[in-house]
């Protein structure tokens, strides 16, 4: 059983901090993966994508990704308010593989 | 460019009642999927079609059937809706080739079975 784990949360950070954002999963032969941003009572909107190890930065966002752990991570610099989400962690396993597996999100609040 | 598209948006069905869910993608997408959303239990895999004209199950497909009608549009049906299929119904695509497997969801149909 392919698990992807996320804290629930929630993580409360003031505005301006840093926000880190962790995810580990079991199936090490996992290839691809993915953040995604959840407003309440909307879809996931994707943020991120990361295949390599290391950091791939866009604008406020960091992704890093560490395979020997495995573990994938997402920075927020600056956070703001409209940063308050709920944050999923998406995986694809296997090359020939079309699923994603996801966990079931962090909730993440930005105190102004 | 629409992306992907979802109808209805919102759903109250009886126990019993059929329905049929409509998705369709305007981005040239190669796969389609049906997620269902429920509290802490995250987004869970109904069924999913590689490419047009192949569907599979995913992690949860009892009581659905799903239909990929063309490349554009992959339609989820409840036969017989019951209490425990009330939930939130995503459609997501992805392209999925050349290592491109981000999927984009749609906006989601809200659905109450009484």
């Amino acid at each position: 059983q392919k698990e992807v784990e996320q804290n629930s949360g929630p993580l409360s950070v003031p505005e301006g901090a840093i926000a880190s954002l962790n995810c580990t999963y079991s199936d090490r032969g996992s290839q691809s993966f993915f953040w995604y941003r959840q407003y309440s009572g909307k879809s996931p909107e994707l943020i991120m994508s990361i295949y390599s190890n290391g950091d791939k930065e866009d604008g406020r966002f960091t992704a890093q990704l560490n395979k020997a752990s495995q573990y994938v991570s997402l920075l927020i610099r600056d956070s703001q308010p409209s940063d308050s989400a709920t944050y999923l962690c998406a995986v694809k396993s296997w090359a020939g593989s079309y699923q994603l597996t996801f966990g079931k999100g962090t909730k993440l609040s930005v105190i102004p | 460019n629409a992306g992907v598209t979802q109808t209805p948006k919102f759903q109250v069905l009886k126990t019993g009642q059929s329905m049929t869910l409509q998705c369709a993608q305007d981005m040239n997408h190669n796969s389609m999927y049906w997620y269902r959303q429920d509290p802490g239990m995250g987004l869970r895999l109904i069924y999913y079609s590689a490419s047009e004209g192949t569907t599979d199950k995913g992690e949860v497909p009892n009581g659905y059937n799903v239909s990929r009608l063309n490349k554009r549009e992959f339609s989820l049906r409840l036969e017989s809706a019951a209490p425990s299929q009330t939930s939130v119904y995503f459609c997501a695509s992805s392209e999925s080739t050349g290592g491109a497997y981000e999927q984009y969801f749609g906006p989601g149909t809200r659905l109450t079975v009484t």
